[in-house]
């Protein structure tokens, strides 16, 4: 069964703090995704990345960066948190090409204060 | 690139009616459509999908058509439950695309449906 984990369900930080969310996913999938999702608007992706070390901007990626150094993780990271970041974070991942079924993890709440 | 959009936003029916959910898609390279189930608190969940060659499907009470000339296609729930009540998301990808966009998903906004009991 494919698993894809995100290491922090709850955080909070303060406004200015740098975060990181973790991903990692078993299946040896290329493709890898973070996702916001926020009450109304869906899910907006903000990066993804088709291969190690490679990375393209999704819809929303201003204030986020990523990184993919291992094939199996997937970090998100926000240089400098603000409050407008509040939100669920979702990581997924999809095998390259022949594979159509998108996993998630469980997502991650982050709230800024 | 594709854009996806989908309603209603929010949609409440009485337990065994039937419910309705609609989306419609701008790229007509997209060929693979799946809807997932979102319960509150847990990751989105694959429902049930279709691709662009097949204009019906159908598992159980759930069932989703495609019009390709129109470009949308709806997800109906028949003899609805209290269960079903969750937010749902279509979407839409080229399968065949090439370089970084394959494997891209685009949803719509979702649909929070609500059924009473």
């Amino acid at each position: 069964d494919v698993k894809v984990t995100q290491s922090s369900r709850y955080l909070v930080k303060r406004t200015g703090e740098k975060v990181f969310l973790e991903c990692v996913q078993d299946m040896d999938h290329e493709n890898m995704f973070w996702y916001r999702q926020d009450p109304g608007l869906g899910l907006r992706l903000i990066y993804f990345s088709y291969d190690v070390k490679m990375k393209e901007k999704g819809d929303i990626p201003e204030g986020y960066s990523v990184s993919r150094e291992k094939k199996e993780r997937f970090s998100l990271i926000l240089e400098s948190a603000s409050t407008n970041q509040t939100s669920m974070y979702l990581c997924a991942s999809t095998p390259w090409g022949g594979g159509n079924t998108i996993y998630f993890g469980e997502g991650s709440w982050l709230t800024v204060v | 690139g594709e854009n996806v959009e989908q309603h209603p936003s929010t949609l409440s029916v009485q337990e065994g009616d039937s419910a309705v959910i609609k989306c419609t898609y701008s790229d007509s390279a997209s060929n693979y459509f799946p809807w997932y189930k979102q319960e509150l608190g847990k990751r989105p969940q694959l429902i049930i999908d279709i691709r662009s060659n097949v204009g019906e499907k159908k598992d159980q009470r759930i069932a989703v058509t495609l019009n390709k000339t129109a470009k949308h296609f709806s997800l109906h729930i028949t003899e609805t439950q209290p269960e079903d009540s969750a937010v749902y998301f279509c979407a839409a990808r080229n399968t065949l695309g090439r370089g970084s966009t394959l494997g891209r998903l685009y949803f719509g906004r979702g649909t929070q449906l609500t059924v009473w009991p």
